[in-house]
């Protein structure tokens, strides 16, 4: 089975502070993703990665970054942490290598529950 | 701009109720359809549609798409208790990237 690991299940962080949140998959996949998921507004994608150290930002990326120095790890990192960053982080990976038309469903880790005070 | 919207956004059912969920979508070089089940954790794969017209199912749970109407539909016959979850749809084009919908929050209640 795919499994995708997230290190923390909550989180709850000072405003200002740097925090990681680490992401491991062991399925070899080329590709991984960072969500957040707020009430409301579904899964919105913050950033993703299609190999080692390459990195794409998604639809929401003001004040995250990524980091990809191995295949099978992805972290993100929030600089300064705000309020509005308190959220449910979801880390996921798929095997679609880039432009080949074959997407594959995409395996989830378990969420990191952010809570920025 | 690329995105899916579904509906409706919740949703209670009695026990042995069916239930159709909606997924439309504008999402350019679209390739494939995926749904997912999220209860309290992280969401889990149930279907990826590509063809148009060619259901998938699993168990009471079946879905199609209709690429020229551009939206899915995500059926769930006689519906139990463990059903109760927010289904999620996610459109994705060439490339890597799944845009989702807010998800659809279905209660079945006995």
């Amino acid at each position: 089975d795919v499994k995708v690991t997230q290190s923390s299940r909550y989180l709850v962080k000072r405003t200002g502070e740097k925090v990681f949140l680490e992401c491991v998959q062991d399925m070899d996949h080329e590709n991984m993703f960072w969500y957040r998921q707020d009430p409301g507004l579904g899964l919105r994608l913050i950033y993703f990665s299609y190999d080692v150290k390459m990195k794409e930002k998604g639809d929401i990326p003001e004040g995250y970054s990524v980091s990809r120095e191995k295949k099978e790890r992805f972290s993100l990192i929030l600089e300064s942490a705000s309020t509005n960053q308190t959220s449910m982080y979801l880390c996921a990976s798929n095997m679609a290598g880039w432009g080949t038309e074959q997407n594959t469903e995409a395996f989830f880790g378990q969420g990191t529950r952010l809570t920025v005070v | 701009e690329d995105k899916v919207v579904q509906s409706p956004l919740s949703l209670v059912v009695h026990e042995g109720d069916t239930v159709t969920l909606n997924c439309s979508y504008e999402v350019t070089n679209f390739r494939s359809l995926l749904w997912y089940k999220q209860e309290k954790k992280a969401p889990t794969f149930l279907f990826m549609l590509t063809s148009s017209g060619i259901e998938k199912k699993s168990g009471r749970l079946s879905s199609i798409l209709d690429k020229k109407e551009l939206f899915s539909i995500l059926n769930i016959t006689a519906t139990q208790t463990g059903d109760s979850a927010v289904y999620l749809c996610a459109g994705g084009p060439t490339g890597n990237q799944f845009y989702f919908g807010t998800g659809t929050s279905l209660t079945v209640i006995p």
